[in-house]
């Protein structure tokens, strides 16, 4: 079965600083899709990052990165600079196969202090 | 461009009722998701559409479960009879692309409480 594991169920980060979350997932495809969502109070999903397997290349997306180690099966975001409007469910997702659905992970609460 | 939309955004009914949530999606999106989100559960992928036909439904609970989707631009999911225990926000979601790797845009979800 496909999982996702987020470890971390809750994160604080102070105003400025950077926060790593964490996300390893399972699978014995070779060729699949991970993502970064995010979810504020309003509870819509936002897409932050998205990084396909066959890449050794991290992705970035302004302040966010991810560090992806294949062979581990891991797939951290990295926030920089945090911001108050950072604030929020950060989930971690993955598909294969021939369809987009998603396997999300229980998600990691982030809070950004002042 | 308008997004998902979802309707209702809030749901209070009594148990043993009907309740059937509604979804628009992206025009000229051709992929459709229902999510389920619980604290205890996370996000679970109840049934998914592709060009309006259900590809796979094996995350539908139960039979009191059904998904539809009559044309390109609408889907329903109905509930009957309604329990406690479906109480939850349902996501609606609509992608471009069939297969793996595509955005998922999302709704601002469905506040289901089953009283």
């Amino acid at each position: 079965a496909q999982t996702v594991t987020q470890s971390q169920p809750e994160m604080s980060v102070q105003e400025a600083e950077t926060v790593t979350l964490s996300c390893t997932y399972d699978t014995s495809e070779s060729d699949y899709y991970l993502f970064w969502y995010k979810q504020p109070p309003s509870r819509q999903m936002i897409l932050v990052i998205r990084q396909e397997a066959y890449k050794q290349q991290n992705a970035t997306e302004n302040r966010f990165s991810v560090n992806f180690q294949k062979a581990a099966k891991s797939f951290s975001l990295k926030i920089s600079d945090s911001q108050l409007g950072d604030a929020a469910m950060y989930f971690c997702a993955y598909n294969t196969g021939t369809a987009s659905k998603l396997t999300f992970g229980t998600g990691t609460r982030l809070q950004v202090t002042l | 461009d308008a997004g998902v939309i979802q309707s209702p955004r809030h749901e209070v009914t009594e148990m043993g009722q009907e309740v059937t949530l509604r979804c628009k999606p992206i025009s000229g999106h051709n992929s459709l998701f229902w999510y389920r989100q619980t604290m205890m559960r996370g996000l679970e992928l109840l049934i998914y559409f592709n060009n309006n036909v259900p590809i796979d439904d094996s995350g539908m609970p139960e039979d009191r479960f059904s998904a539809k989707m009559p044309n390109a631009s609408f889907s329903t999911l109905k509930i009957q009879p309604s329990e406690p225990r479906d109480s939850a926000v349902y996501f609606c979601a609509s992608s471009q692309r069939q297969g793996p790797g595509g955005e998922l845009f999302f709704g601002e979800g469905s506040r289901l409480t089953v009283l």
